[in-house]
């Protein structure tokens, strides 16, 4: 069965440009959520998604923001890069639908914005 | 203060040594207790997984959940050098969400 992807994996921007990253979960599962990971704050929650809804929401700005396909495949989208947005982007899916299930993480995406 | 607190090490043992990884948090509305385990630019891999307190054993790994004191643990037997990694504990208040605050995670070094 395989895990979760993402892509890119390896991403360079400059400041004031935007991204868009993908996550595709593990197949059947329909919640995905979104984590930083920086080495000042660790792991970090962005936001997660089930059946293309927003359920939850982290502490971070509006420029960050998601979305979820009906296919349960999640992309997040930082606008207007700040140079403290470089870190690895984690995405990790679901199976439960209440509750909390266990949690498989993708390799993530290692954003460096220059 | 943080909710997780993790002591981020580094902690070094030699091979076959017993390894004791410790998470404290302050919310009392967590239920849901993870360890994972990061190799050096991977993604975390899912160790333990336990709800309430208890304790959980899987092979050389045993998880222990103490709801009362606040306080969770992972321990290793017979540690191995493979087992060199980042370890970090994560937590939920459950519900209709599965948002996980994590500790900072701590290095572990198994020497051979």
């Amino acid at each position: 069965k395989a895990g979760v992807t993402q892509t890119p994996r390896y991403l360079i921007k400059t400041r004031g440009q935007q991204v868009t990253l993908s996550c595709s979960p593990i197949s059947g599962h329909r919640s995905v959520s979104w984590y930083q990971q920086t080495p000042g704050q660790g792991l970090q929650f962005l936001f997660e998604y089930f059946s293309e809804t927003q359920r939850n929401k982290g502490n971070f700005p509006g420029r960050f923001s998601g979305r979820q396909f009906s296919n349960s495949r999640s992309e997040m989208n930082v606008s207007t890069l700040e140079l403290g947005d470089s870190a690895l982007y984690l995405c990790a899916s679901s199976l439960r639908t209440s509750g909390v299930g266990e949690q498989f993480f993708g390799p993530g995406t290692r954003l460096t914005v220059l | 203060q943080k909710e997780v607190e993790q002591d981020p090490g580094p902690l070094s043992v030699p091979e076959g040594a017993i390894v004791s990884l410790n998470c404290t948090y302050s919310n009392s509305a967590f239920q849901y207790f993870m360890w994972y385990r990061q190799y050096s630019r991977k993604g975390p891999e899912l160790l333990m997984y336990t709800y309430s307190s208890g304790n959980k054993e899987d092979g050389r790994f045993t998880a222990q959940v103490d709801k009362s004191s606040k306080y969770i643990s992972l321990f290793i037997r017979d540690s191995q050098p493979s087992d060199s990694a980042t370890y970090l504990c994560a937590m939920s208040v459950g519900g209709a969400t599965n948002k996980l605050i994590f500790g900072t995670g701590t290095l572990l070094a198994v020497q051979p």
